[in-house]
């Protein structure tokens, strides 16, 4: 069964330095891997995904995420982060056969951000 | 730009009772799915609906559920009879050729 672990419950940085969250995943085969944002009180958001090709995927508000297949990984980065990139973020696998199907999210970071 | 749509945002019930929860989907997505969020907890997949069937469900999703697309815009959850713990935010999600899916904001369901 697919496995996703987000090992950074709470980050803190401040505006304008950069930012990584972490992600793991367990899966036989390569999956669909997908970073989302929830800002509070609000719904997901799709900020990237990566399916097949370039491992080095850019997603939308100047995200990217690098799969590496080695260390089963799929992290998050931004550059400069912004007050508004405050907000819960979540990893998730999906079957890369089936599609989207049956979805597993990590239990998500929570990053705050500090003037 | 195209977006899921919920409906209500929020919705307090009493224990017993039953809720339909409402969603209009993307209009020319073809599959569809609701997770759940508990309080504090990850998003959790409950079904997925596909050509007027449910493709896929997890163990969450017992026989209190049910889904329902009753004309060609709306994609509903019905919950037969609220337990306290089926308190959550419910996502629905709509997909085009199942590969992504957007989300809609959620509703709230507070069971009492």
């Amino acid at each position: 069964a697919q496995s996703v672990t987000q090992p950074d419950i709470h980050i803190t940085v401040s505006e304008g330095a950069s930012l990584e969250l972490r992600c793991n995943y367990s899966y036989g085969a390569t999956p669909y891997l997908f970073w989302y944002v929830q800002p509070p009180g609000q719904g997901l958001q799709l900020l990237l995904k990566y399916f097949s090709g370039d491992t080095l995927v850019q997603g939308i508000k100047g995200f990217e995420a690098e799969f590496k297949r080695s260390q089963s990984s799929f992290n998050l980065r931004k550059p400069s982060v912004h007050w508004s990139d405050a907000a819960e973020y979540f990893c998730a696998v999906a079957p890369g056969s089936g599609g989207y199907q049956k979805v597993t999210f990590g239990t998500g970071t929570k990053l705050q951000v500090i003037p | 730009e195209p977006e899921v749509t919920q409906t209500p945002s929020h919705q307090v019930t009493q224990m017993g009772q039953e809720v339909i929860l409402r969603c209009v989907p993307i209009s020319n997505h073809l599959y569809f799915y609701w997770y759940r969020q508990i309080l504090g907890q990850k998003v959790e997949f409950l079904v997925s609906f596909y050509n007027n069937e449910i493709s896929e469900k997890s163990e969450i999703f017992d026989d209190q559920f049910s889904v329902e697309r009753p004309d060609g815009s709306n994609f509903t959850l019905k919950i037969r009879s609220t337990k306290l713990e089926d308190s959550a935010m419910y996502f629905c999600a709509s997909s085009e050729n199942g590969d992504e899916a957007f989300f809609g904001q959620g509703t709230r369901l507070t069971v009492v």
